[in-house]
């Protein structure tokens, strides 16, 4: 089994962009999935297969995938973005899922 | 709308077991693949078992491998998760999700999560 590994935290302004990484070896290798979690909520997919975009996400969300690190970036940070995001991936013969620990998303 | 909603959560003894419920509704149930994932109280996301459209491919994360079983009745829309030997460290709220595609390989809907307790 392997992990992916996230910041613990990550702090930002209003109107700034966060970015918030996922690392494993080669991760690139893999399609990776974002999820958005708020208290009390069930987890809501923001990103999949690396960039895209399930509908009703806002352009705001973006991610990326190359060599051995995965970045979700948020644009334009609301306080509404406030929340612990999660990046997934899946074994290639879909017999495996691993969740990265997740990052807190504080916006100040 | 695509809805699931998860039941069969509570207070349950070290060592005995429970069954957790998953009822889908506004898709094709028998089209997609369904997961179950837990979240310790304070702790992040733990993937726990996978079960496909096809009801033949199921797998297990390797803290409940062997413990859990993991069925779907298509016919009743339903995902199940059978919970045996259940330790203080299985306490946790367990959500449902659907993974599309023929491998499952995200989630891209889940239920509100049932709570399962495991204490004597």
């Amino acid at each position: 089994s392997y992990v992916l590994t996230q910041p613990p935290s990550v702090s930002v302004a209003p109107g700034q962009t966060a970015s918030i990484t996922c690392e494993k070896n080669n991760i690139e290798s893999k399609s990776v999935h974002w999820y958005q979690q708020k208290p009390g909520q069930a987890p809501v997919l923001v990103v999949y297969d690396d960039s895209d975009r399930p509908s009703g996400i806002p352009e705001r969300f973006s991610g990326s995938n190359s060599g051995n690190t995965a970045t979700l970036t948020i644009s334009r940070v609301v306080a509404g973005d406030e929340a612990d995001y999660y990046c997934q991936v899946s074994d290639s013969t879909g017999d495996h899922v691993v969740f990265g620990g997740g990052t807190k998303l504080t916006v100040l | 709308q695509v809805q699931l909603m998860e039941s069969g959560g509570g207070v349950v003894q070290p060592g005995r077991s429970l069954r957790l419920s998953c009822t889908a509704s506004g898709f094709s149930f028998r089209s997609f693949g369904m997961h179950w994932v837990r979240q310790a109280p304070g702790k992040g996301l733990e993937w726990v078992a996978v079960a496909w459209y096809n009801e033949r491919n199921i797998y297990y994360g390797d803290s409940v491998q062997g413990r859990f079983t993991v069925s779907r009745d298509n016919s009743k829309s339903t995902l199940y998760l059978h919970m045996n030997s259940l330790r203080v460290e299985d306490t946790a709220v367990y959500f449902c999700a659907r993974g599309p595609g023929q491998l499952a390989r995200l989630m891209d809907v889940w239920g509100q999560g049932t709570s399962v307790t495991v204490s004597s």
